[in-house]
């Protein structure tokens, strides 16, 4: 089946410092890759969506040069989370769509949980 | 506004129970409606889609248009069954999924 890889799978880091989180497709071209974020004992709230080669498409109230997103390759995204502050600890998931429709099945990651002190 | 309500943040039963975990939606045109499970320290998977018509683990749910519902129900619980379920919504063009809040369902021996 489509599996779907993050890492790190959790992380901590300083006030100020930039962290990245990679999302990879392990057996599938993802043309889609969805970035989500989880608040404990909350919902997925989608953050932003990304498609292989283009700019990434942020929902509202998501600041992109806070969460830079990149999508270089079918098989990777990545996810930076600039100067982090305590307040973007979180639970990070991607997910990646390998087809064309509005249909296709999304593929979740494991989650990173990133904690900035 | 498209949205997905789960009123149940906890649904408790016993093993052979029937469990049904709520969800409902709001959504001008045609729904796409999808429900996912999390279990224990894994990854969110997809359960089922109503599109495919499927039962899954012994779970079904059925699109009610004019209740604007697409409720997970099983005859009867497993102890296995224990999990997170989240209830999805497809908009816009980009494969975007809209989830509800989830529902913990835990099943008792």
């Amino acid at each position: 089946g489509a599996v779907v890889s993050q890492h790190p799978s959790w992380v901590i880091c300083k006030s100020g410092t930039s962290v990245k989180i990679e999302c990879r497709s392990l057996d599938f071209q993802a043309t889609t890759m969805f970035w989500y974020r989880q608040f404990p004992k909350q919902s997925l709230m989608l953050m932003a969506t990304s498609n292989e080669g283009s700019k990434a498409t942020y929902e509202q109230g998501v600041e992109k040069d806070k969460f830079l997103i990149n999508h270089a390759s079918l098989t990777l995204s990545t996810l930076t989370v600039t100067s982090a502050h305590p307040e973007d600890s979180s639970f990070y998931i991607c997910s990646a769509s390998g087809g064309r429709t509005r249909t296709d099945t999304q593929y979740f990651g494991p989650g990173t949980r990133l904690t900035v002190l | 506004a498209q949205r997905v309500t789960q009123p149940e943040k906890l649904l408790s039963v016993f093993k052979g129970a029937p469990v049904e975990l709520k969800c409902n939606y709001s959504y001008s045109g045609s729904p796409e409606l999808f429900w996912y499970v999390q279990y224990s320290r894994q990854r969110l998977q997809l359960l089922l889609r109503h599109i495919s018509r499927e039962s899954i683990k012994g779970f079904t749910a059925d699109l009610n248009k004019g209740e604007t519902s697409f409720h997970l129900k099983k005859p009867f619980a497993q102890e296995e069954d224990s999990a997170m379920y989240y209830c999805a919504l497809l908009s816009g063009g980009y494969n975007k999924l809209i989830f509800g809040a989830g529902t913990r369902l835990a099943v008792h021996p």
